[in-house]
């Protein structure tokens, strides 16, 4: 058990690029979350996987935005056209879910910059 | 919706001391859980602590303790004989217990400084 990881750990582009993030999360675990946070903040909600299905995307999250989670392992969130309010952390975490409700396991985030 | 405030940004405390991090939250539903969460200086986030609901007896684990208080929407927890490792942000989040939604939302954190 390696622990959550994430690639890559700094991303510094510039506005209107495409950036891919990617997680791959602890293995026997099902449920898969990204979050972002800003600076100061707690962790913001962007959407989470239940194996290969997203279940659930914030409202908060703009059509540029976009998540995968192929075959139920390794997840990648892509930003289309960023922009620089996009600049964060932004964290994955993955869970077993059952008697462990709630619990999540954390990767060291993925820096984005955006220029 | 659900929040979760947290009113101090910052804290300190001097080591082998205790201090007590609060948070309140905002729900209509009856069950759901609690949680405190760690995230140290340039490191991931980790679970510090669980309470459930439904559950009338404060958690515990080691020096880490809380103090649920379901009528008021309070939530605080309480770290006993203070120790260097202890100096993190801190983040209260709140999870529903239903089928349908999994996610944790978390507030905006403290800051905890445990001095020598």
């Amino acid at each position: 058990d390696t622990g959550v990881s994430q690639d890559p750990r700094h991303k510094i582009t510039k506005r209107g690029q495409n950036v891919t993030f990617r997680c791959d999360p602890i293995s026997e675990h099902n449920r898969l979350y990204w979050y972002r946070q800003t600076l100061g903040q707690g962790p913001e909600f962007l959407t989470y996987f239940q194996n290969e299905a997203q279940l659930e995307k914030s409202r908060l999250l703009s059509d540029r935005f976009s998540a995968e989670r192929p075959k139920g392992s390794f997840s990648t969130l892509e930003i289309q056209r960023t922009e620089q309010g996009d600049s964060a952390m932004y964290l994955c975490a993955s869970s077993p879910g059952g008697a462990r409700y709630g619990e999540l396991f954390f990767g060291e985030g993925s820096r984005l910059t955006v220029l | 919706a659900q929040t979760v405030t947290q009113s101090q940004p910052e804290m300190s405390v001097q080591e082998a001391e205790t201090v007590t991090l609060s948070c309140t939250y905002d729900t209509s539903e009856n069950n759901y859980y609690l949680f405190w969460y760690k995230q140290p200086p340039s490191r991931q986030m980790i679970l510090v602590i669980r309470q459930e609901a439904y559950k009338q007896q404060n958690a515990t684990e080691n020096r880490f303790s809380v103090n649920f208080q379901k009528a008021a929407k309070s939530f605080s927890l309480k770290i006993s004989d203070s120790q260097l490792g202890d100096t993190a942000m801190y983040f209260c989040a709140f999870m529903k217990q239903t089928d349908s939604s999994y996610k944790l939302i978390f507030g905006s954190g403290t800051r905890l400084l445990v001095r020598p």
